[in-house]
């Protein structure tokens, strides 16, 4: 069954540590994308890559990075320097540019810092 | 600046009756509008699209309208069931971008009363 793989499901760090999360698909999709989503807000995008070793920020990009050596898994680096780092990590993929369909999720990493 | 809005933060319907969610965007450049569900702890799943040429699209229960003058859309689920208790984002797209990069609303609370 193809699909966005993303884990942990929760995940508990202290503040000042670097921590990656996960996000591997077997959908043969080209294009990858990470969102945020803070209590009361709707998603925002942080980082997308619409092929592999090629990538681009999104909307709040700072304090975070990735990087996609492979076309399967796209992983998040949540930095120290990301001042409000505690929220919940959503994974996405689309088949590619030409193609107008839907973004399609993983089931999410919510990140605690404390 | 928020472009995309839904003011309305939570509705509650009797089971059977019409739920109608509606979304207010600012940024005339988006040309392409998604409807999501979320539960919970899980990624959102997409329920219905509407491109800006048109200003009605319909799957079983769930239509979308489009008021491109008004730059207002709006889900209609008819009938309304339980399992319908969720989550809603709309969110959109603006031609000539990454097909991925979604601006979403807030999200409004839906739940269905047996």
């Amino acid at each position: 069954d193809g699909g966005i793989t993303q884990s942990p499901k929760y995940l508990f760090r202290k503040e000042g540590q670097n921590v990656t999360l996960s996000c591997e698909q077997n959908l043969n999709h080209d294009a990858m994308y990470w969102y945020r989503q803070d209590p009361g807000q709707g998603l925002r995008l942080i980082y997308y890559s619409q092929i592999v070793n090629d990538f681009q920020k999104g909307d709040i990009a700072e304090g975070y990075s990735v990087s996609r050596e492979k076309k399967e898994s796209f992983p998040l680096t949540v930095t120290s320097a990301q001042k409000n780092p505690t929220a919940f990590y959503l994974c996405a993929s689309l088949p590619g540019q030409t193609s107008r369909s839907p973004l399609h999720f993983g089931n999410g990493t919510r990140l605690t810092v404390t | 600046d928020q472009q995309v809005k839904q003011n309305s933060p939570s509705l509650s319907v009797q089971e059977g009756r019409i739920s109608i969610l509606n979304c207010d965007y600012t940024n005339s450049m988006f040309d392409y509008f998604l409807w999501y569900k979320k539960y919970p702890a899980e990624g959102p799943t997409f329920l219905i699209s509407i491109s800006s040429i048109k200003d009605k699209n319909e799957d079983g229960r769930f239509t979308v309208f489009l008021n491109k003058s008004a730059k207002h859309l709006s889900l209609h689920i008819v009938p309304s069931q339980p399992g319908d208790s969720a989550v809603y984002f709309c969110a959109a797209n603006a031609g000539g971008t990454s097909y991925g990069k979604l601006t979403f609303g807030q999200g409004t609370i839906l739940t269905v009363h047996p």
